[in-house]
């Protein structure tokens, strides 16, 4: 089945704790992309690939890393997460130009 | 970035038609209309897209106004499981990222 995988679907955390989130696809696309979700802000992307080595900053990058090694992955990072990147993420992927497909989410508490 | 301006909320009853609106009038010539719905507790799910004329999937069709400052999200019989938040966000032909606005809520009554 063709499908973006998130892991963990929730996590609780506390300031300061290093964590990844990781992202896979198994639909061979090149674009793939982190989104974040809160209340009254809707969904807000913080990074994108348009392929293997390739990222780029979104809209609300700060305090997140994302690495693309591979074509299929695409982890999120949090060197030293905060209260204020509690939120619902989203992880994305497409072929160029063509619809995204969204994994299920995690979300994300940092105490 | 191009806007598009959708209604905070509507309701429908099922298995009636469900016209959504949306309305983008500094919309370029190279962008591309995407609708794209939110289930509770869900990713956002590609629902359909066009650039002038108006488009039919299985899901649901896209009118597009002839001057593409306007479009609008048919659902061809609202069910209960339609509903959720859709957004209408425009993209160009380059691999842009998606911009999510605040979207329509979407009700459906039994």
């Amino acid at each position: 089945e063709a499908q973006v995988t998130q892991n963990p679907r929730y996590l609780i955390t506390v300031t300061g704790k290093k964590l990844t989130v990781t992202c896979s696809q198994n639909m061979n696309h090149e674009y793939m992309s982190w989104y974040r979700q809160d209340p009254g802000l809707g969904l807000r992307q913080i990074y994108y690939s348009m392929n293997v080595e390739v990222t780029d900053k979104g809209d609300v990058p700060e305090g997140y890393k994302v690495s693309r090694k591979e074509k299929r992955n695409f982890p999120l990072i949090l060197e030293s997460p905060s209260p204020n990147q509690t939120s619902l993420y989203f992880c994305a992927s497409s072929r160029r130009y063509n619809e995204q497909f969204f994994g299920p989410g995690t979300r994300l508490t940092v105490l | 970035d191009a806007k598009t301006t959708q209604p905070n909320s509507m309701e429908s009853n099922e298995e009636e038609p469900v016209h959504l609106p949306c309305n983008h009038s500094t919309i370029s010539g190279t962008d591309y209309i995407h609708w794209y719905r939110q289930l509770p507790s869900q990713g956002p799910e590609y629902v359909i897209h066009g650039l002038t004329s108006n488009v039919n999937n299985r899901m649901a069709s896209l009118a597009i106004a002839e001057d593409r400052k306007s479009s609008t999200l048919i659902l061809h019989r609202a069910t209960l499981r339609d509903a959720a938040v859709y957004y209408c966000i425009l993209r160009d032909t380059g691999n842009t990222p998606l911009v999510f606005g605040k979207g329509t809520r979407l009700s459906v009554i039994a």
